[in-house]
């Protein structure tokens, strides 16, 4: 049973557009939820994160929206560059419960010059 | 400035070889974690550590053990290959304590093929 999915495999921007990337999970217990980023042959690199206790957090070009009713978090990346074509995986941390990060399958950003 | 160090980059294995994956962070952090990743499948825990002397089960444990004698280190063993561990392997670190969250931060990773 997948806990936090990602059911868009991929997605494809043009330049200066915005990128939303979606993830939902089942378990009420995580409540520290994370973004990262990674390129072909390198380690996963964080990008932004959010606690549940916030429905908001922003960082430059990146904002992270939770919504903890609906268990939806998205990622918007705007304006979005070809540089930012790399693989998106959502996690997300329970460290009451289990401290086991659970990262989603990922999403592969495409932005098109 | 290291951050997580993976050792090897590469290896290959026959079926029924034991081997183990390396990993060393020099950032004094309480938590370590081994991941695989495999095409659609993202990227699955196998084991965790919240300290040294503690070690957990992921969700994809069975034919791998850890240890964690040391808070710098965790290594990853291979008891008896299977070509079902093929995958690249991430290892990763944070100082997540109780509420204080912090992200994870990942080595370069082992890609291991079995054959």
């Amino acid at each position: 049973d997948q806990q936090v999915k990602q059911n868009s495999p991929s997605l494809s921007v043009q330049e200066g557009r915005i990128s939303i990337l979606n993830c939902d999970y089942t378990n009420s217990m995580f409540d520290y939820f994370l973004w990262y980023k990674k390129y072909p042959a390198e380690g996963p690199t964080f990008l932004i994160s959010i606690s549940s206790i916030k429905d908001k957090n922003e960082d430059g070009r990146f904002t992270v929206f939770l919504n903890k009713s609906a268990k939806h978090l998205s990622l918007h990346i705007v304006p979005s560059q070809p540089g930012d074509s790399a693989v998106y995986f959502c996690a997300a941390y329970a460290p009451s419960g289990t401290y086991k990060y659970i990262f989603g399958t990922g999403t592969r950003l495409k932005v098109l010059a | 400035n290291a951050g997580v160090t993976q050792t090897p980059k590469f290896q290959v294995l026959k079926t029924g070889q034991s081997m183990t994956l390396q990993c060393a962070q020099d950032m004094n952090h309480e938590y370590m974690s081994w991941y695989r990743q495999d095409p659609g499948m993202g990227l699955r825990l196998i084991h965790y550590s919240v300290g040294a002397g503690i070690t957990d089960q992921g969700e994809v444990p069975n034919g791998y053990n850890v240890s964690r004698s040391t808070t710098e280190d965790f290594p990853l063993r291979l008891l008896s290959a299977a070509p079902s561990q093929t995958s690249v392997y991430f290892c990763a670190s944070s100082s997540t304590t109780g509420a204080n969250n912090q992200p994870q931060h990942f080595g370069d990773g082992t890609r291991l093929s079995i054959l």
